[in-house]
């Protein structure tokens, strides 16, 4: 496709439940960047790959958060025994290089819902 | 101190004026401004990005930007009613954007 693809759109978990969200990138972008957006706030950064290589996941909250692009393209964010505070919009976005220059393209998020 | 600070509103402008956005950051945040509109329940989108001191144009959209001041500014003239959004101001550090929290722009028609 064209753009930054992200499934599910909606996701209802049960609280201790596993979860894992997918980004795809636009074909041939660098740099891909997970956010984490809470209502009414910008997006948080949680963590960066360049590739396949993650170079920064300082933003991940807690070691239950565990994200991978094995192949440099589709991304997928796991979290483990998913909790209340996990409730969020988390948005995928990559760009074509990785200067801090760039546009970067968003996905249509996948809004978890944790009950 | 946040490293990228917005008034969050709601700015409310009449149809047809000018609105007004501001955005000021941190001394992390040195490289590259952006201005990213986001309406409600969609992903971000960019409307414009600057880099050096001064103003940049593009059609009815102005970005200012006062590094001395440390603040970016995001003019909207001959404002519409589909201009009513909520705009995230983003700052560049190396790779990384630091984000604003946002302002929602209301336009009355």
């Amino acid at each position: 496709g064209a753009g930054v693809s992200q499934s599910p759109r909606y996701k209802v978990a049960k609280r201790g439940q596993d979860v894992a969200l997918r980004c795809d990138p636009i074909s041939g972008h660098v740099s891909l960047f997970w956010y984490q957006q809470a209502l009414g706030q910008g997006p948080e950064f949680l963590t960066y790959f360049q590739n396949e290589a993650q170079l920064d996941k300082s933003g991940l909250p807690s070691d239950r958060f565990f994200a991978e692009r094995p192949e440099g393209s589709v991304s997928t964010l796991k979290i483990q025994r998913t909790q209340q505070e996990d409730s969020a919009v988390y948005l995928c976005a990559s760009s074509f290089q990785d200067t801090g220059r760039e546009k970067l393209f968003f996905g249509s998020g996948t809004q978890l819902s944790v009950l | 101190q946040k490293e990228v600070e917005q008034n969050s509103g709601p700015l409310s402008v009449p149809e047809g004026a000018i609105a007004s956005l501001n955005c000021t950051y941190s001394d992390r945040v040195s490289q590259s401004f952006f201005w990213y509109r986001q309406y409600s329940g969609k992903s971000p989108e960019l409307i414009m990005s600057i880099y050096s001191n001064g103003d940049k144009e593009d059609g009815r959209f102005t970005a200012q930007l006062n590094k001395a001041s440390q603040y970016v500014s995001l003019l909207i003239r001959d404002s519409q009613p589909s201009d009513s959004a909520t705009y995230l101001c983003a700052g560049g550090s190396n790779y990384q954007l630091i984000w604003g929290a946002g302002t929602k722009l209301i336009i009355k028609p």
